[in-house]
């Protein structure tokens, strides 16, 4: 599988402010997605992040609030903006793994928002 | 209805103990099934895929049954190494969007 690694794996942020979270792997893959995990709960999907293309947002998530960068197969970024304290979550990305269906996924960046 | 559900937890299992977990799916549009294996503060890690045929590794045996939408993980023997918590997903193919399921802490006593 492949190596995926995050920055950073914790912050804490003010109230209002935004926090960009990059997810680098060591190898190129064509779908990345990201997913936040929120206290007590599991893991939901806020969008699919494509090479060349805009991102897939899931209901409930919008660009204004998550946008999303996919420069190149091995790099995206996802930006919390204008933050509150509802956003305080585990913030994962993710790649698809050789079946194409299973994903594996970098070690999370931590966020708390005060 | 959540589309994604398992047993509630925890489960406390003495060592060597069989422990066996259940989740259903309402989507019949999914296509695979996996179970992660998440441990605290950390990302969840894939444990196995699920296949129709059933399928095992080691310890651990996985079941579907898509005329039920059913999903099972049996572990036997249980080690200390295995408190986690469980993480049942299905995968809605081809948009590749994963389901979870809201997870069963398994914790494994001595």
């Amino acid at each position: 599988s492949a190596v995926i690694s995050q920055k950073p794996s914790r912050d804490i942020c003010q109230r209002g402010t935004s926090l960009t979270i990059q997810c680098q792997v060591d190898s190129q893959v064509t779908m990345m997605f990201w997913y936040r995990q929120q206290p007590g709960q599991s893991l939901t999907l806020i969008a699919t992040a494509n090479q060349g293309s805009e991102a897939t947002y899931e209901s409930g998530f919008v660009i204004d609030k998550f946008p999303i960068s996919r420069p190149n197969l091995t790099f995206s970024t996802l930006t919390v903006s204008n933050m509150s304290p509802e956003d305080s979550s585990i913030y994962l990305c993710s790649v698809v793994g050789a079946s194409r269906y299973e994903q594996y996924f970098g070690p999370g960046t931590r966020l708390t928002v005060t | 209805r959540k589309e994604v559900e398992q047993d509630p937890g925890p489960f406390n299992v003495p060592e060597g103990a069989t422990v066996a977990f259940n989740c259903t799916y309402s989507n019949s549009a999914s296509q695979s099934f996996f179970w992660y294996r998440q441990d605290c503060r950390k990302e969840p890690k894939l444990l196995m895929s699920v296949y129709s045929s059933g399928n095992e590794d080691g310890r651990f045996t996985a079941q579907l049954n898509r005329a039920s939408q059913y999903i099972s993980l049996l572990i036997r023997d249980s080690k200390l190494s295995d408190s986690a918590t469980y993480l049942c997903v299905v995968n809605i193919v081809p948009r590749g969007k994963l389901i979870f399921g809201q997870g069963t802490e398994l914790s494994v006593k001595p």
